[in-house]
């Protein structure tokens, strides 16, 4: 079983949808949550960053971590067609050993 | 905010030439570095830490001797693709740990081996 499950898509949605991107794992141990975004041939940008469960906003991003479910998602809302790119999930212990989902394509179609 | 530069961004080398690849924290201090590769649509896999003034921490299967990363000082670490072949082919992709938590990454090298 991987670490991180993350559905790697494609998923196409319509301009000014809500967007909800999800990643699952198995390490109990995982306490700092991240999302990434990766455009085309680029390096990841990291759009959040979460500590335990809880939610966390950031203009039109939501990070949301429920430990006891080890699920953590990402919704995006207004989605703009500058938003199409690959989501990667990312977590770590805190031992600088952080564990990437497969990443899901998101396109947005104006 | 953090900002790792990677260079170069793009690099078309001959099969059995070597490749440097640096990446330079600007506004940090990064006594860990870390080194991705990154096949087309694949999500990133880690090949090596490197720690300022120490050796490398390789990831099993990586060939060290291949890969050699060097990271000089606290702004500086470099990977160098040995006698790349056309397998060596791929994204590469530097880290380091942002001062605000998350980790901030290069943009990222596309080697190409011919």
């Amino acid at each position: 079983q991987k670490e991180v499950e993350q559905d790697p898509g494609p998923l196409s949605v319509p301009e000014g949808a809500i967007v909800s991107l999800n990643c699952t794992y198995s390490n109990s141990a995982f306490q700092y949550f991240m999302w990434y975004r990766q455009y085309s041939r680029k390096g990841p940008e990291l759009l959040m960053y979460t500590y335990s469960s809880g939610n966390k906003e950031d203009g039109r991003f939501t990070a949301q971590v429920d430990k006891s479910s080890k699920y953590i998602s990402l919704f995006i809302r207004d989605s703009q067609p500058s938003d199409s790119a690959t989501y990667l999930c990312a977590m770590e212990t805190g031992a600088n050993n952080l564990f990437f989902g497969t990443g899901t394509r998101l396109t947005v179609i104006p | 905010g953090a900002v790792v530069s990677q260079h170069p961004s793009r690099v078309i080398c001959k099969s059995g030439t070597s490749v440097k690849i640096e990446c330079r924290s600007l506004d940090f201090q990064a006594t860990t570095m870390f080194w991705y590769r990154q096949f087309p649509k694949q999500s990133l896999m880690l090949m090596a830490t490197s720690n300022e003034g120490s050796k490398a921490t390789y990831e099993q299967g990586v060939e060290k001797d291949k890969f050699l990363i060097n990271h000089a000082s606290l702004t500086l670490s470099t990977l160098t693709v040995t006698s790349a072949h056309p397998e060596d082919s791929s994204f590469y992709i530097c880290s380091g740990p942002g001062p605000g938590g998350g980790y901030t990454f290069g943009s990222g090298t596309r080697l190409t081996v011919v």
